[in-house]
């Protein structure tokens, strides 16, 4: 099956510098790779997600990029604010046909900004 | 407001009752999952169900037990058989099981002594 390292575990960084959390799979055929931010005590939140045929995603301050061939990818957040402050997930999907669809998740990144 | 309700937030049982975590979505979602969630580690998948009437195992489903007889909800049981039951449980749903985008309820913990 499918299996999703993620790095690193922690993050501390100083309002307005920017964060990369980095995540790597081992099916080649995963196609569909979401960013999840969670909130002490919520559940996750879907921020970002881009699929294999596409090699980088932005939205706003967050961007995605996919590197198929070395089968990772990362989350960039640029000029942080302390309410980025959260554990944030990778996740992997394989196509329906292999595994019914099913995301495989990262162990998770805790991310915080201080001000 | 559409979305997905997870109750209670927090549950408290004692060592050998079974418990039941609500799921309600009125997202029109076809799939449903469950998942669960300890300290330091990614979501593991507990049950999914990608249509009313049917489920399947996930990673984990020893100890669990759900249904799907209404589109809306997917309860999931948490039974006596369960070893270490205290965690953060998320329910979860797609629009249809082939769709890509994945979304959780708020969650429920489950302590049980």
């Amino acid at each position: 099956g499918e299996n999703v390292e993620q790095h690193p575990s922690t993050l501390s960084v100083q309002e307005g510098d920017s964060a990369v959390i980095k995540c790597t799979y081992s099916d080649s055929a995963s196609n569909y790779f979401p960013w999840y931010k969670q909130e002490l005590g919520k559940g996750p939140q879907l921020i970002i997600d881009i699929r294999s045929n596409v090699g980088e995603k932005k939205d706003q301050r967050i961007a995605v990029t996919l590197n198929k061939t070395a089968k990772h990818f990362s989350l960039h957040i640029t000029e942080t604010q302390p309410e980025d402050s959260a554990v944030y997930f990778c996740a992997a999907k394989l196509p329906r046909g292999t595994s019914y669809g099913k995301l495989t998740f990262g162990q998770g990144t805790i991310l915080t900004v201080h001000p | 407001d559409g979305g997905i309700t997870q109750s209670p937030k927090y549950l408290f049982r004692k060592e050998g009752q079974n418990v039941t975590l609500s799921c309600e979505q009125n997202l029109n979602h076809d799939a449903m999952y469950w998942y669960r969630q300890d300290p330091g580690q990614g979501l593991r998948l507990i049950y999914y169900s990608q249509i009313v009437n049917d489920f399947q195992k996930g990673d984990i489903a020893e100890g669990y037990s759900v249904s799907r007889e209404k589109k809306e909800s997917f309860p999931l049981t948490v039974t006596s058989a369960q070893k270490n039951p205290t965690a953060f449980y998320l329910c979860a749903s797609k629009r249809q099981a082939e769709s890509y985008e994945q979304y959780f309820g708020p969650g429920t913990r489950l302590t049980v002594t």
